[in-house]
């Protein structure tokens, strides 16, 4: 079946740095790829998606890119914030049905 | 326009009690879908409604779950009796359409049974 595998957090960065959160996955034909994330105390909020090879999602200074060829959807973000602190789902669609990842922990200190 | 709710925000209950989540959609959203993620792990599809039909109720870990979707706008999602593996946080989330459209997520329920 589809699955998700995402790096294990926590991730602890110093404001302004260079966050990578790696994300491969398993699927048959061609789903969706998202980037879930939810800050403290609040549901899940759609990040960014991508729905074909070679798109790139962007978001809120984050970016990911589709790599069929890798199975991978990283997400990327230059300079981090204080208030990028969150927990961060990699996501794919099969259909209508979500399948996650564990989801990454990531604090970021000023 | 308003989002997902979810209620209670919190639940704490005793081993064999029953609890009774509640979900109410975005206005206009057909499709209704219940998670959950438990003891911090991934978050796993329970089931999905279109209006006040399940179309997909594969993710329902057993009988103890029961979902309801009547006249196809809130849904209750009940557990009976509850176990300890059953801890574990219970999202709900909503989409005009169907596929791959995005879904909205309410902020969840934190479930604890003792």
């Amino acid at each position: 079946g589809n699955s998700v595998t995402q790096m294990e957090g926590p991730v602890t960065l110093s404001e302004e740095a260079f966050l990578t959160i790696n994300c491969t996955y398993t699927a048959t034909g061609y789903p969706s790829l998202f980037w879930y994330v939810q800050y403290p105390g609040e549901g899940l909020q759609l990040l960014l998606k991508a729905t074909k090879a070679d798109d790139k999602g962007s978001n809120k200074g984050f970016e990911a890119t589709y790599r069929k060829e890798t199975t991978s959807f990283h997400l990327e973000k230059g300079s981090v914030q204080v208030s990028d602190s969150a927990v961060y789902f990699c996501a794919l669609s099969d259909d209508y049905k979500l399948s996650f990842g564990a989801g990454t922990t990531v604090t970021v200190r000023a | 326009e308003a989002g997902v709710t979810q209620f209670p925000s919190h639940s704490v209950i005793e081993k064999g009690q029953t609890v009774t989540l509640r979900c109410d959609p975005i206005s206009g959203h057909d499709n209704l879908y219940w998670y959950r993620r438990v003891m911090g792990k991934e978050i796993k599809f329970l089931l999905h409604f279109v209006k006040e039909s399940k179309q997909d109720e594969s993710g329902m870990p057993n009988n103890r779950f029961l979902a309801e979707r009547t006249g196809g706008t809130y849904s209750t999602l009940k557990v009976q009796p509850a176990e300890l593996e059953d801890s574990g946080v219970y999202f709900c989330a909503s989409s005009r359409q169907g596929g791959p459209d995005t879904q909205y997520f309410g902020p969840g329920t934190r479930l604890t049974v003792l």
